[in-house]
């Protein structure tokens, strides 16, 4: 079947500070992956997104690479804002348009 | 391009009632999917269509939901004899489908909030 598991939060960090938050996925055939921020208040916006193996996507600062080898799509940015507190959610699509997405990790960051 | 409207933004409906939402999605947007979202999970793929076409629908949709989509425009969500489980969030959203038969980006609408008391 297909899922996404993704590193439960909350997630609190300082300004500046390294941000990885983990995604795994199962899937069959060869899924495209993503990654969606909800800032409070807001619906559902793409981040950014990788359609094959080693692509990575980036926006941002954000980045993430696609390993087939590792099944994962973590998520990383070097050096955080305050405006960067939101609700992360991975998520991926099969081959027949579905999409399935984690259960979302809150992230907070403190000045 | 005044992006995913849903409507209403929130229903509150005593158990038993049947209720419906609307979608608009982005005019040239020919793909367009419904989620539930429930407080701290991820949204829940339910349906989705191309142009009229129902394509996909998940097992989590029972017997009591019908999505439509009837001229390939706006599409409705119905519940039928509602529950408190279906209390949730009801996300839709829009994409075109990309030469290739590939899926441009996912554009999501504010939601509609379901309470079913």
């Amino acid at each position: 079947g297909n899922s996404v598991t993704q590193m439960e939060g909350p997630v609190t960090l300082s300004e500046e500070a390294f941000l990885t938050i983990n995604c795994t996925y199962t899937a069959t055939g060869y899924p495209s992956l993503f990654w969606y921020v909800q800032y409070p208040g807001e619906g559902l916006q793409l981040l950014l997104k990788a359609t094959k193996a080693d692509d990575k996507g980036s926006n941002k600062g954000f980045e993430a690479t696609y390993r087939k080898e590792t099944t994962s799509f973590h998520l990383e940015k070097g050096s955080v804002q305050v405006s960067d507190s939101a609700v992360y959610f991975c998520a991926l699509r099969n081959t027949g348009n579905q999409f399935y997405f984690g259960t979302g990790t809150s992230l907070t960051v403190i000045p | 391009d005044t992006g995913v409207s849903q409507d209403p933004r929130h229903k509150i409906t005593k158990r038993g009632q049947n209720v419906t939402f609307r979608c608009d999605p982005i005019s040239e947007h020919n793909r367009l999917y419904w989620y539930r979202q429930t407080l701290g999970q991820g949204p829940e793929f339910l349906t989705y269509f191309q142009n009229e076409a129902q394509l996909e629908k998940s097992r989590l949709l029972s017997d009591r939901f019908s999505a439509e989509r009837p001229k390939g425009s706006f599409s409705t969500l119905e519940i039928q004899r509602t529950e408190q489980g279906d209390s949730a969030m009801y996300l839709c959203a829009s994409s075109r489908r990309l030469a290739g038969g590939g899926t441009d980006t996912q554009y999501f609408g504010p939601g509609t909030r379901l309470t079913v008391l």
